[in-house]
């Protein structure tokens, strides 16, 4: 089936470093989502991506849809320690209702 | 806060035992998801229900059921509980029914079986 392969897996990163993430399928995405998790809580969608090329912001972020619909990436500018947390990216699977969620990236930030 | 509510916020039961566990969309919102998370794993997706059908299934086993009512609350059900059923259980909501609404997810419940 299909699957969503982020990486890194982790990363540490020392506080006010930019950070980046990606997230790539072997099969066409027509939506991408990015989520951030804080432990214990439910995700909170950060950026919806729509068309393929679109690059989008929102505050420090921003995530561009890939040309060829297999991936996205995310970045994370001047990264404080509330970027802590598990960042998944999120997108409807082929011809279903259903969402897929990536496998997560988890980033801690040093002060 | 999403919006989206879910109770109870913790929930201890033994093996063998029955649970549910409630949410409530947002205001608008016809689409109900429910995913399971196990610890440092990802989110799987288990059932979606729209305006009170049942809309997609993903990897729910046959012990766990859900509905959503009219007015558009959904429980989930999980009876004959084991160990291994020990998880976060989201709730997510969405204005649509398609899979490019964006979802807007619950604070979880989280499921100990003893």
């Amino acid at each position: 089936g299909q699957q969503l392969n982020q990486s890194p897996q982790s990363m540490f990163i020392q506080e006010g470093e930019d950070v980046s993430m990606n997230c790539t399928s072997s099969s066409i995405f027509n939506t991408w989502l990015w989520y951030k998790q804080d432990p214990g809580e439910g995700p909170v969608l950060l950026i919806a991506l729509y068309k393929a090329g679109e690059l989008t912001s929102n505050g420090r972020l921003t995530a561009q849809f890939g040309i060829t619909r297999k991936d996205s990436f995310l970045n994370i500018s001047a990264s404080i320690p509330s970027d802590v947390g598990i960042y998944f990216c999120a997108g409807p699977g082929a011809g279903t209702y259903k969402y897929i969620f990536g496998t997560g990236t988890r980033l801690k930030v040093l002060a | 806060d999403s919006g989206v509510t879910q109770t109870p916020k913790h929930l201890i039961t033994a093996t063998g035992q029955r649970v549910t566990l409630r949410c409530s969309p947002r205001s608008g919102d016809l689409s109900v998801y429910w995913y399971q998370q196990s610890l440092d794993q990802g989110l799987q997706f288990l059932i979606q229900y729209y305006n009170g059908e049942e809309r997609a299934k993903g990897n729910i086993l046959e012990r766990f059921s859900a509905q959503q009512f009219p007015d558009l609350h959904s429980e989930l059900n999980l009876s004959s509980l084991e160990l291994g059923d020990s998880a976060l259980y989201f709730c997510a909501s969405s204005e649509g029914g398609s899979s490019y609404n964006e979802q807007f997810f619950g604070p979880g419940t989280r499921l100990t079986v003893l």
